[in-house]
C-alpha cells in the first residue's frame, strides 16, 4: 500500500515571498502520479499541479513548482511570489498506475500574511 | 457547468437513520471515488468504482454501502448512522487513462447527533 506524509502540519509565509512545502511518499511501484491539491476555506479540492514520475522535468504552473526528486520519493511544492489567495490547506496526493487509487496525505496548513 | 456535483451540501442525521449521499460527473469518467475528511485530517478513501457495475471497498469502507448503475451517477449510502460518520465527504472521479488527476465536488458536510 502505498503511504503519503506531510511532515509540516502548519506554515506561514509573508505575502510576496516564497515558502516550500514538503511531501514524501511510499510506494514500490516505478510509474505514477503525484499531484498537489489546494483547500480553501469553501472546501472544495483544487488540483495545483501534477507531475508524472516518468517525466524527469519538474512541472510548473505559473507561481507553482514542484521539486521531483524519484530516488529520494519526494515532492515538494514552491510557492513563488505568495498572495493572501494562497492561504489554505494544501494536500500532497499519490495516484497509482492503474489509475484507481488516489492517497492523500495528512495536509499542510498555509498562511499568507499581509 | 461540467463537473462532479454532490448533494446535499449539508445534512444533520440522528443516530440509526438512513441517508444517501449523491454524487453525479458529466465528464463522462469512467472513475469515481468517494473519500471522507474528518477535522484536520487528510482524506480517506471509502469506496472506489472503475467503470458502471464495478465498485470495491477503500481504507474505512465499514457502515457505507455503494452502487455504480451508471457511468454518471455513484451514490453513496449511509444505513445506520453513527457519530463516528460526522465528517466532510468529497466524490471525485477521474478518466481511466492519460490524465489521471482527479475532479472534486464541493463536499458534504454530515452531521450525526
Amino acid at each position: 500500500a502505498q503511504t503519503v506524509t506531510q511532515s509540516q502540519p502548519e506554515m506561514s509565509v509573508q505575502e510576496a515571498e516564497t515558502v516550500t512545502l514538503s511531501c514524501t511518499y511510499d510506494t514500490s511501484e516505478s510509474n505514477y502520479y503525484l499531484f498537489w491539491y489546494k483547500q480553501p476555506p469553501s472546501r472544495q479540492m483544487i488540483l495545483v499541479i501534477r507531475q508524472e514520475a516518468y517525466k524527469q522535468q519538474n512541472a510548473t504552473e505559473n507561481r507553482f513548482s514542484v521539486n521531483f526528486q524519484k530516488a529520494a520519493k519526494s515532492f515538494s511544492l514552491k510557492i513563488s511570489d505568495s498572495q493572501l489567495g494562497d492561504t489554505a490547506m494544501y494536500f500532497c496526493a499519490f495516484m497509482n498506475n492503474a489509475g484507481n487509487m488516489l492517497t492523500f496525505g495528512g495536509g499542510t496548513r498555509l498562511m499568507v500574511k499581509p | 457547468n461540467a463537473g462532479v456535483t454532490q448533494t446535499p451540501k449539508f445534512r444533520i442525521l440522528k443516530i440509526g437513520q438512513s441517508m444517501t449521499l449523491q454524487c453525479t460527473q458529466d465528464m463522462n469518467h469512467n472513475y469515481m471515488y468517494w473519500y471522507r475528511q474528518d477535522p484536520g485530517m487528510g482524506l480517506k478513501l471509502i469506496y472506489y468504482s472503475v467503470g458502471a457495475g464495478i465498485t470495491d471497498k477503500g481504507e474505512v469502507p465499514n457502515g457505507y454501502n455503494v452502487s455504480r448503475s451508471t457511468t454518471e451517477d455513484f451514490p453513496l449510502r449511509l444505513e445506520l448512522a453513527a457519530p463516528s460518520q460526522t465528517s466532510v465527504y468529497f466524490c471525485a472521479s477521474s478518466y481511466s487513462r492519460d490524465i489521471f488527476s482527479a475532479f472534486f465536488g464541493q463536499g458534504t458536510r454530515l452531521t450525526v447527533v
